[in-house]
């Protein structure tokens, strides 16, 4: 049974630092991809990767994945207040639709 | 503009009462799914459909049921088998097997 976690669960951060979301899954997968949400809101797609070594960067985000690892990396450069949301990362099964989602990390950046 | 819409916002639902919840795209997408969200939690998968008039269980089926007769549509019947169903219900779609998947704006279920 795929297993996802993210720590930390709880971030908070000062305006202008930089920080790292992990997230680390227990197999083999062909996908993975991270999701903002704001509080009552729905999910908001950020990124999606799909080969070892894979980097994608947004603005004052960038992700990475490292599937020898089992891991991927949300970093967030000099952070700004928006970027206050909880954070998914979510892993694909081989061979089929079903995508298992970590708990989340709450972020919420102090000015 | 195309996207998923999800209705009603919040709903209530009395003791021994089916709901259902609604789902609509109009991204011509062949996949749709549902999950569902417990406060402080990440999402689980309740049921998904490649196509339509096919669909499978996910892995909290257990008290709820789905139907796929169209391609732009995959309602929720949140039953009463289904005792603790208060949560937060997000419907999403993708284009294809694998594709990243895209969330309508969620239906707010409450017990009365």
């Amino acid at each position: 049974e795929l297993k996802v976690e993210q720590n930390p669960l709880f971030l908070s951060m000062q305006e202008g630092k930089n920080y790292t979301i992990y997230c680390n899954y227990s197999t083999t997968s062909d996908r993975l991809y991270w999701y903002r949400q704001d509080p009552g809101k729905s999910l908001e797609s950020l990124f999606v990767l799909l080969s070892n070594g894979a980097v994608k960067q947004e603005g004052r985000l960038m992700a990475s994945l490292d599937t020898k690892a089992r891991l991927s990396t949300l970093h967030i450069t000099a952070a700004v207040h928006d970027l206050s949301a909880t954070y998914f990362c979510a892993v694909g099964n081989f061979g089929n639709e079903k995508l298992t989602f970590g708990t989340g990390t709450r972020l919420t950046i102090i000015p | 503009d195309g996207g998923i819409t999800q209705s009603p916002k919040y709903l209530f639902r009395k003791e021994g009462q089916n709901v259902t919840l609604s789902c609509e795209q109009n991204l011509n997408h062949d996949a749709m799914y549902w999950y569902r969200q417990d406060p402080g939690q990440g999402l689980r998968l309740i049921y998904y459909s490649q196509i339509v008039n096919d669909f499978q269980k996910g892995d909290i089926a257990e008290g709820y049921s789905v139907s796929r007769e169209k391609k732009e549509s995959f309602p929720l019947t949140v039953t009463s088998a289904q005792k603790n169903p208060t949560a937060f219900y997000l419907c999403a779609s993708s284009g294809q097997i694998q594709e990243t998947q895209y969330f309508g704006p969620g239906t707010r279920l409450l017990v009365l």
